[in-house]
């Protein structure tokens, strides 16, 4: 059974400052593995996603990196802001999608 | 173009009672699902469905009903609502980078 770990589960740093979540999966045999942003009281948004075969994604400030061999993903935050504050979830896809249980992440201005 | 919407926003049961989770979708994605959020916990998922009229179990179905006549609905129905059922439910649309929630509904059974 596939099971997905995030730590830390929260982590405050200040403005500015670069900064990198973690994510561990026990499976290796995924499709894709995803990062998800959830504001408090919302719904999940789509960050980035990566397919097995790649090894990273960037998007604007955001790049996620994926080693499916040891069964890691990071998600590298750049000159981090205020607006970064939310839980931060990692989720893989192999038979079924797998959610973590989120880094909540506070940035102080 | 109003993505996924759920209804209601809130709602608190007595043990006992039923009701229904609203789901709509407005992107024609063929793949809708239900999830849980529990505190401590990832995302669990309720049941899902592949298209009209095929739906299927995921990983904690007990307690919960849903069906698929349209493309667009994807009701989740609590037959006897109990405490343990205590929980943000989250309706999806599509898969992959496509993959898109609800803004959730927070449920409380006293």
């Amino acid at each position: 059974k596939q099971e997905v770990t995030q730590i830390p589960a929260a982590l405050s740093v200040p403005e500015g400052e670069n900064l990198v979540l973690n994510c561990s999966f026990t499976d290796s045999a995924i499709y894709n593995l995803q990062w998800f942003r959830q504001d408090p009281g919302k719904g999940l948004t789509s960050l980035l996603l990566i397919q097995s075969s790649q090894r990273e994604q960037t998007s604007g400030r955001l790049n996620a990196s994926l080693d499916k061999s040891s069964g890691r993903s990071t998600l590298y935050i750049a000159a981090s802001q205020p607006g970064d504050s939310a839980t931060y979830l990692c989720a893989v896809e192999g038979e079924k999608l797998t959610f973590g249980t989120g880094t909540r992440l506070t940035i102080i201005p | 173009n109003a993505g996924v919407t759920q209804t209601p926003k809130f709602q608190v049961l007595k043990t006992g009672q039923s009701m229904t989770l609203q789901c709509a979708q407005d992107m024609n994605h063929e793949y809708m699902s239900w999830y849980r959020q529990d505190p401590g916990m990832g995302l669990r998922l309720i049941h899902y469905s592949v298209g009209a009229g095929i739906t299927d179990q995921g990983e904690v179905p007990n307690g919960y009903n849903v069906s698929r006549s349209t493309t667009e609905d994807f009701p989740l129905r609590l037959l006897s609502a109990a405490p343990s059922q205590t929980s943000v439910y989250f309706c999806a649309s599509g898969g992959g980078i496509s993959l898109a929630f609800g803004p959730g509904t927070r449920l409380t059974v006293t």
